[in-house]
């Protein structure tokens, strides 16, 4: 299965601000997947993104607020914009190797808006 | 999947004893099913996948599932715990639809394993 660099790993953030996190896979898949964890909650899906086309946002996510970049087969970026402190959360990015293979996810970011 | 219920949040246990953590779903049409652990700071790791065939699927860590079709299950068990399976565990279901698979996980379980 697919290998997943994701950083920063963790981050303060002061609230205003924004924070990009980083995702490179170890080979090429077409889709990516971000996700959300919010304290003591279950994951919830904020968007895909393929490349060379734009992400598809799931409902109560907007591209203002969780912008995304998809260069290439490899490497994606999530953008949480203008943060607050409800936005601290883990955020995880994933790809599937077709669902047979369940989910790969990375390693998670998690950040505290301060 | 319409939904994923995972019927316990904290399940705590001594080392050494068995464990079985629940899952239940609800969906209208064939499904791929996961248990995923979640380590303290880590990402998500796949501990096994039913995805068709034998009923009983062994996962990593001695753990193994049960897919029972007709109460919509997929219930995680392990025959012995030790301290170091101390994590949050989630369930998850994906099922096909229009462009590809939608997945959706369960709220968690926390196993707590106690000396």
């Amino acid at each position: 299965s697919a290998v997943i660099s994701q950083k920063p790993s963790r981050d303060i953030c002061q609230r205003g601000t924004s924070l990009t996190i980083q995702c490179q896979v170890d080979s090429q898949v077409t889709m990516m997947f971000w996700y959300r964890q919010q304290p003591g909650q279950s994951l919830t899906l904020i968007a895909t993104a393929n490349q060379g086309s734009e992400a598809t946002y799931e409902s109560g996510f907007v591209i203002d607020k969780f912008p995304i970049s998809r260069p290439n087969l490899t490497f994606s970026t999530l953008t949480v914009s203008n943060m607050s402190p409800e936005d601290s959360s883990i955020y995880l990015c994933s790809v599937m190797s077709g669902s047979r293979y369940g989910y790969t996810f990375g390693s998670g970011t998690r950040l505290t808006v301060v | 999947a319409q939904s994923v219920t995972q019927l316990d949040s904290q399940v705590p246990v001594f080392e050494e004893a068995p464990v079985e953590l629940r899952c239940n779903y609800s969906s209208s049409v064939s499904v791929y099913l996961f248990w995923y652990v979640q380590y303290p700071n880590q990402g998500l790791q796949l501990l096994l996948k039913y995805l068709s065939g034998s009923t009983l699927v062994k996962g990593i860590n001695g753990f193994e599932a049960e897919f029972n079709k007709s109460q919509t299950s997929f219930h995680l068990r392990k025959p012995s715990v030790h301290i170091s399976d101390t994590a949050e565990y989630f369930c998850a279901v994906s099922e096909r639809e229009t462009g590809g698979f939608k997945t959706i996980f369960g709220a968690g379980t926390r196993l707590f394993v106690k000396a």
